[in-house]
């Protein structure tokens, strides 16, 4: 099994510009999640799916961010337009159950917007 | 306040001494709290796991301790090794406004270890 797979691993990107970031999740796993990933606030939930259907955004920070998971082997987060205080890493995870198994998580998209 | 506070925030040892980092949680009824590790430039990884039904679990230098009564949860690691240097969330299932369960993760402890 290749993992989360997340992509592309480092994003630059000027304010005002949309940024999408992806994920393929482990297959079999029906649970998604993606993080936000930063020095002051540590690790916080943006949203999460189960079987493809978006469950609980209340973490996402702003309308500017959205996420889709057209499919049970693709996501995708997208920020638009983007802004300096979105720098973050992002993570991908998923899992067989929401809460009784440990999450597994991407590599990371290491976002810098200037 | 927060649901899951983890203490220390940095902790370093030398080589070959234990190192325990805690961890307290709000949710009476969270029954599941793994351990990562995150090294530089990675993603988080899950090191173990407990369930509430049970005290202790270990594997090999890695052993995890939960006090239902207390709400706390300890990670120790015995024998360490430069390797084992990065940092460490513990996270718990907590129940959110919402009324469902989902994981909540700690700050993270960043684990150096002296040659």
């Amino acid at each position: 099994d290749a993992g989360v797979i997340q992509s592309p691993r480092h994003e630059v990107t000027e304010m005002g510009q949309e940024v999408t970031l992806r994920c393929k999740p482990i297959s079999g796993h029906d649970y998604l999640f993606w993080y936000r990933q930063t020095m002051m606030r540590g690790l916080e939930l943006l949203i999460y799916f189960n079987n493809n259907v978006p469950i609980d955004d209340s973490g996402m920070p702003e309308d500017r961010f959205s996420a889709k998971m057209p499919n049970a082997s693709f996501s995708t987060l997208k920020i638009q337009p983007s802004e300096p205080r979105d720098s973050a890493v992002y993570f991908c995870a998923s899992s067989r159950t929401k809460t009784s198994y440990g999450y597994t998580f991407g590599s990371g998209t290491r976002l810098t917007v200037v | 306040g927060e649901n899951v506070e983890q203490h220390p925030s940095t902790l370093s040892v030398q080589e070959g001494d234990s190192a325990v980092i805690k961890c307290t949680y709000s949710d009476s009824a969270s029954n599941y709290f793994p351990w990562y590790k995150q090294e530089l430039g990675k993603g988080p990884q899950l090191i173990i796991d407990i369930r509430s039904n049970v005290g202790e679990k270990k594997d090999q230098r890695i052993a995890v301790t939960l006090n239902k009564t207390a709400k706390h949860f300890s990670l120790h690691i015995t024998e360490t090794q430069p390797e084992d240097s990065a940092v460490y969330f513990c996270a718990a299932s907590i129940k959110t406004g919402a009324g469902s369960y989902q994981l909540t993760f700690g700050k993270g402890t960043k684990l150096s270890v002296i040659p």
